[in-house]
């Protein structure tokens, strides 16, 4: 069973920083693209970033780019994000999501990432 | 970037009735790689369509998708009271990604 537990998120403040992680299961995150997408309260969904399978190509969104950073280990099986140089337009609910091409399929339930002084 | 536009903000409608929710391109989605997603309240989205047009795995035939290029529609044949959510377009061909702005199908 695909399983996707995403952590990490929390309270920072502007210019702050932060690291989420998202562990899997059921399937290795080396053989499939991974992405984080967000979703501001009461708002609409906002694509972040995209590794693609054979871990070299990442893509972002023009928002992030610069600022974070997509990863993986493949030892833990684990996706991360390194977010710096957080602003409060940052603040959302992030998920990892494993896609079947590019196709975000698999979803987590996501962590809560809030940006305030 | 490639917006895509979804239209009606929000369609109301009863249950048993035909729901038509479109999403238009800036520019043609190679391949036709566009998909759906259904969100409910305090739920991560779900998968309806890919490729346009291909259902995913345990999605009901009531859900059909279509298009190509730039202008792609979800069809709803029947609503059921389970349909009434918020459903969003992505546009999976080229970096970076996006996602239509969303279109809530509502009880009238």
């Amino acid at each position: 069973e695909v399983q996707l537990v995403e952590s990490g998120g929390g309270v920072v403040q502007p210019g702050g920083s932060l690291r989420l992680s998202c562990a899997v299961s059921g399937f290795s995150i080396d053989d499939y693209a991974m992405h984080w997408v967000r979703q501001a309260p009461g708002k609409g969904l906002e694509w972040v970033s995209l590794i693609a399978e054979d871990g070299d190509r990442t893509f972002y969104a023009d928002s992030v780019k610069g600022r974070f950073t997509i990863s993986r280990d493949k030892s833990k099986n684990t996706l991360y994000l390194q977010m710096n140089s957080l602003r409060t337009e940052d603040t959302a609910l992030y998920y990892c999501t494993k896609a079947t091409g590019w196709t975000p399929e698999y979803w987590g339930q996501g962590t809560l990432v809030t940006v305030s002084s | 970037e490639i917006v895509l536009t979804q239209s009606p903000g929000t369609l109301s409608l009863s249950p048993g009735e035909r729901a038509t929710l479109s999403c238009r391109a800036s520019q043609s989605i190679s391949n036709n790689y566009l998909a759906w997603y259904q969100q409910k309240p305090g739920q991560a989205p779900r998968l309806l369509i890919d490729d346009a047009s291909r259902r995913a795995t345990g999605i009901p035939d009531r859900f059909s998708g279509s298009g190509s290029g730039t202008d792609f529609t979800l069809i709803i044949s029947r609503l059921e009271p389970e349909d009434f959510a918020v459903y969003y377009c992505l546009q999976c061909a080229t970096p970076p990604l996006t996602f239509g702005g969303g279109t809530k199908v509502e009880v009238k």
